[in-house]
C-alpha cells in the first residue's frame, strides 16, 4: 500500500450514534492532519498532530475527538453530532511539522449525518 | 483573519487554450505557496508548490508568485479536457507548523 489511505470511504449515522474514521500513512511522516470540506467552503483544517503530540485544534467542537497512536495512524472519533457536520472528512499527512511542507491527502470519508 | 481567494469560476477554456488560475492572500507574510487539484469525488492533489517570486514550469504547468502583490497564479499551456477539475490554491502563513490555508478553489473546465 501506498499514500494515505482512510476508512471508511462513507459513512451513514444517526446523531445519537458512535463511529470512528481511521487514517493510515505509508509515506515515513511525522505529521498528521484532519480536514473538514464542505461544499462551497475552504477546506477546514481540524486538527494537527506532530510525532503523535496534537499541536493544534482548530476550535473544533468536542463531539470531534481524535487520537494519534503512532505517526502512522490517525483516528477521529464521532459522537452525537449535527445535521451541519455532514461533510468529507479530509485526512493530510507531512514529512514533518515545519513551514513549506507539502501535505499529501487520503481520498476522505463522506459523511452524512441523519 | 488569514484568507486566501480564489474566483470560483467555473472557468471555461477550450482544448488547448492557456488556462489562468489566480489566488490572493492577506498575510503578507506568507512563506509557502501551494496549487492542488481535486477531481470531483477524490482527494486532493499536489501538482505545484513555489516559495520565492518569479516563475516556476513543470511540465504544461507555470506557478508564478508576485510576494509584493499578494498573489500566486498557476498557468495550464495546452489545456485538456483531463485537466478539467477544481484548483485549490494553498498557503502557509508566517508562523510554525504548516498550518495549510486554503482558497475554495477554482473550477477549470476544458472543453473539447
Amino acid at each position: 500500500e501506498t499514500g494515505v489511505t482512510q476508512t471508511p470511504r462513507h459513512l451513514v449515522m444517526g446523531m445519537t450514534n458512535k463511529k470512528s474514521l481511521k487514517c493510515e500513512q505509508h509515506l515515513g511522516h511525522n505529521a498528521m492532519y484532519w480536514y473538514k470540506q464542505s461544499a462551497k467552503k475552504p477546506l477546514e483544517l481540524m486538527f494537527v498532530y506532530n510525532f503523535k503530540e496534537q499541536t493544534e485544534n482548530n476550535s473544533v467542537p468536542s463531539r470531534f475527538s481524535p487520537e494519534c497512536p503512532n505517526s502512522s495512524h490517525l483516528f477521529l472519533h464521532l459522537h452525537t453530532l449535527q445535521p451541519e457536520d455532514s461533510a468529507l472528512y479530509l485526512c493530510a499527512s507531512s514529512h514533518d511539522w515545519d513551514v513549506g511542507q507539502p501535505q499529501h491527502f487520503g481520498d476522505g470519508t463522506r459523511l452524512s449525518i441523519l | 483573519q488569514k484568507e486566501v481567494e480564489q474566483n470560483s469560476g467555473p472557468l471555461s477554456v477550450p482544448e488547448g487554450a492557456i488556462a489562468s488560475l489566480n489566488c490572493t492572500y492577506s498575510d503578507r507574510g506568507s512563506q509557502s505557496f501551494f496549487w492542488y487539484r481535486q477531481y470531483s469525488g477524490k482527494s486532493p492533489e499536489l501538482i505545484m508548490s513555489i516559495y520565492s517570486n518569479g516563475d516556476k514550469e513543470d511540465g504544461r504547468f507555470t506557478a508564478q508568485l508576485n510576494k509584493a502583490s499578494q498573489y500566486v497564479s498557476l498557468l495550464i499551456r495546452d489545456s485538456q479536457p483531463s485537466d478539467s477539475a477544481t484548483y485549490l490554491c494553498a498557503v502557509t502563513p508566517n508562523q510554525a507548523g504548516t498550518a495549510l490555508i486554503f482558497g475554495k478553489g477554482t473550477t477549470l473546465s476544458v472543453s473539447s
